[in-house]
């Protein structure tokens, strides 16, 4: 069975732009969390999706969003980018989204806003 | 809201000595926690996981033990080789926002 599958995987984008990333869950999977990855700030929750509706948000701001799709696929937006938004995106996708679920991480997209 | 801490950032062992990361979380009324692996250019490897009415669990080469009285877990790997170099996080259920928090990770780093 493939994996979580991220596109792309490297990004460079300038301040004030956006930036659109696509995550392709395990087959089967309907969940589909995303984080962000600092080194600082390790980990942070960004937002879940399930079944196409937004099931939980972190504390992030509005330029932060995200869908999903009928096949279970997700995006997420970055808009007005900021120096601060380079990170690593990853997203994770389980069965159904439950706390005691494994979830299951993609490779991530790197991007790097100049 | 709860809050996951890692004890050291960076842990060296000699290769085929055992590793113990370290752990510590906030909130008394957590009831899941996780451990995984980051190798480098890749995301997180679920490793192994444990619930609060546990103390101990075991997986392959790994042990998972909770101390919930002074809310700390730790992850121990025996006989520690090469390709357990990787940053190594925790994940604790915050109860309250139904929401993951990982810890900063350690990276384990192993000496021939």
């Amino acid at each position: 069975k493939a994996g979580v599958t991220q596109t792309p995987r490297y990004l460079i984008k300038t301040r004030g732009q956006q930036v659109t990333l696509s995550c392709s869950p395990i087959s089967g999977h309907r969940s589909v969390s995303w984080y962000q990855q600092t080194p600082g700030q390790g980990l942070q929750f960004l937002f879940e999706y399930f079944s196409e509706t937004q099931r939980n948000k972190g504390n992030f701001p509005g330029r932060f969003s995200g869908r999903q799709f009928s096949n279970s696929r997700s995006e997420m937006n970055v808009s007005t980018l900021e120096l601060g938004d380079s990170a690593l995106y990853l997203c994770a996708s389980s069965v159904a989204g439950g706390l005691r679920e494994t979830q299951y991480f993609g490779p991530g997209t790197r991007l790097l806003v100049l | 809201g709860e809050s996951v801490g890692l004890h050291l950032p960076t842990l060296s062992v000699q290769e085929g000595d055992n590793s113990i990361i370290n752990c510590a979380y906030s909130n008394s009324a957590s009831d899941y926690f996780i451990w995984y692996k980051q190798e480098s250019g890749k995301g997180p490897q679920f490793i192994i996981d444990i619930r609060s009415n546990m103390d101990k669990r075991q997986g392959q080469r790994v042990t998972v033990l909770l101390n919930k009285t002074v809310k700390h877990l730790s992850l121990q790997i025996a006989a520690t080789q090469p390709g357990d170099s990787a940053v190594y996080f925790c994940a604790v259920i915050d109860s309250g926002t139904y929401k993951y928090i990982f810890g900063t990770g350690t990276r384990l780093k192993v000496l021939a």
